[in-house]
């Protein structure tokens, strides 16, 4: 089956610590995109790529990290800059320029 | 810079009933505009897009929605509701400027369905 997967589905930070979110598709497409979801604001935009070894900072890319090193993964890295790391993380898929296809999100909580 | 308002954060309806969520975007080009569903802790749905051509687009679901240049507005409807469509509605704008598909979202609309 094609389609986006996203794991874990949910995943817990400790003060301090780096965590990584996972994001494959394979569904073959060229661009990738990171998501945060917070009550009541919608879906805002950590990081994308369009190409492998290419990425671009969203509009909320502080405190976060991303790699493209293969065309059907692009992982996230929440840093211990994040203060606020609390929220629904939405992994999305497209053709460039065509619609974008979402991963079933990753719920990060704060121990 | 572009933005999406959708005005109603909470709406209730009955089932059987008519529905219009409504949207209202800001974008300096042609946009390409978006309708996603969102069940409680899941991933969104495509409920249905446009691009370019008829500017009444159907979708899953039995849903339809209309872009209105003039207006600025690309309103969802269904004429009657189900019980099954209680879920968040998230309306979205993007296009090729900038670079990409950039896509910004609205800060959706909840839906209630009564019995």
């Amino acid at each position: 089956d094609g389609g986006i997967t996203q794991s874990p589905k949910y995943l817990f930070r400790k003060e301090g610590q780096n965590v990584t979110l996972s994001c494959e598709q394979n569904l073959n497409h060229d661009a990738m995109y990171w998501y945060r979801q917070d009550p009541g604001q919608g879906l805002r935009l950590i990081y994308y790529s369009q190409i492998v070894n290419d990425f671009q900072k969203g509009d909320i890319a502080e405190g976060y990290s991303v790699s493209r090193e293969k065309k059907e993964s692009f992982p996230l890295t929440v840093t211990s800059a994040q203060k606020n790391p609390t929220a629904f993380y939405l992994c999305a898929s497209s053709t460039v320029g065509e619609t974008q296809y979402f991963g079933p999100g990753t719920r990060l909580l704060v121990l | 810079a572009q933005s999406v308002t959708q005005p109603d954060i909470h709406i209730t309806v009955s089932e059987g009933a008519s529905l219009e969520l409504r949207c209202n975007y800001s974008y300096g080009a042609t946009p390409y505009l978006f309708w996603y569903v969102q069940s409680p802790g899941q991933g969104l749905q495509l409920l249905l897009k446009y691009f370019s051509g008829d500017t009444l687009v159907q979708g899953i679901k039995g849903f339809e929605a209309e872009f209105k240049r003039s207006q600025s507005s690309f309103n969802l409807r269904k004429p009657s509701v189900h019980w099954s469509d209680a879920a968040e509605y998230f309306c979205a704008v993007g296009g090729l400027t900038g670079g990409g598909n950039k896509l910004t979202f609205g800060t959706g609309t909840q839906l209630k369905v009564e019995l």
